[in-house]
């Protein structure tokens, strides 16, 4: 089955433990990318990666940090947590191909952090 | 800029009332994509539909319709005879900006939608 696992999906932690939340997916998908998802905010990306260690910024990259070291796995790292990073966050990954192919992106489950 | 406008943040109403859900995009490109997502209160993002920017022809998928309007650049959504079942936040994105081989989503601030027995 087609699917974009993340782990864990649920996680009450303290300010400045380092997490890490790892995202998985089964379709060999190229594009792949994280959001946070906030009450009155709707869905924001953080980090992106088109490809095996090619990532890049979106628009609320502070306080994360991302690898792709292979091609299923993007996982989002939270080296220092805080409170404001309290949310629920979802990885995502997509086909790649032209200019404006735009395929649809597959989510995860989601991943809602506490942070204490 | 990209920017996508859902102006309703809660709607309720009564099972087998029809319902549409506003959305309202800006995008300087004149080739772009819209979607639909459902987020059950499960909590997980369900691909409704996509949309490009030259297909302005209306959708039907069973109870659900949407309804594409260059010309006032909306593209709303309808549930026909609601059920419970359709009680979830309702995402609208677009999809513009080429990001490397795909295209960064842009989400609005969603729509709960409350369907009442």
């Amino acid at each position: 089955e087609a699917q974009v696992t993340q782990n864990p999906r649920y996680l009450i932690t303290v300010t400045g433990k380092k997490l890490t939340v790892t995202c998985s997916q089964n379709m060999n998908h190229e594009y792949m990318s994280w959001y946070r998802q906030d009450p009155g905010l709707g869905l924001r990306q953080i980090y992106y990666s088109m490809n095996v260690e090619v990532t890049d910024k979106g628009d609320v990259p502070e306080g994360y940090k991302v690898s792709r070291k292979e091609k299923r796995n993007f996982p989002l790292i939270l080296e220092s947590p805080s409170p404001n990073q309290t949310s629920l966050y979802f990885c995502a990954s997509s086909q790649t191909g032209t200019r404006h192919s735009n395929q649809p992106q597959h989510f995860g489950d989601g991943t809602r952090l506490s942070i204490l | 800029a990209q920017k996508v406008t859902q102006a309703q943040t809660e709607i309720s109403v009564v099972e087998k009332e029809d319902v549409t859900l506003d959305c309202v995009y800006e995008t300087r490109d004149t080739t772009y994509y819209l979607f639909w997502y459902k987020q059950p209160p499960s909590g997980e993002l369900v691909f409704l539909i996509r949309r490009n920017s030259f297909d302005e022809q209306n959708e039907i998928s069973g109870r659900y319709s949407w309804n594409f309007q260059k010309s006032t650049s909306s593209f709303n959504f309808t549930i026909t005879a609601s059920q419970v079942v359709d009680s979830a936040v309702y995402f609208c994105a677009l999809s513009s900006g080429f990001q490397g081989g795909s295209e960064k989503l842009v989400f609005g601030k969603g729509t709960k939608l409350t369907v009442n027995p």
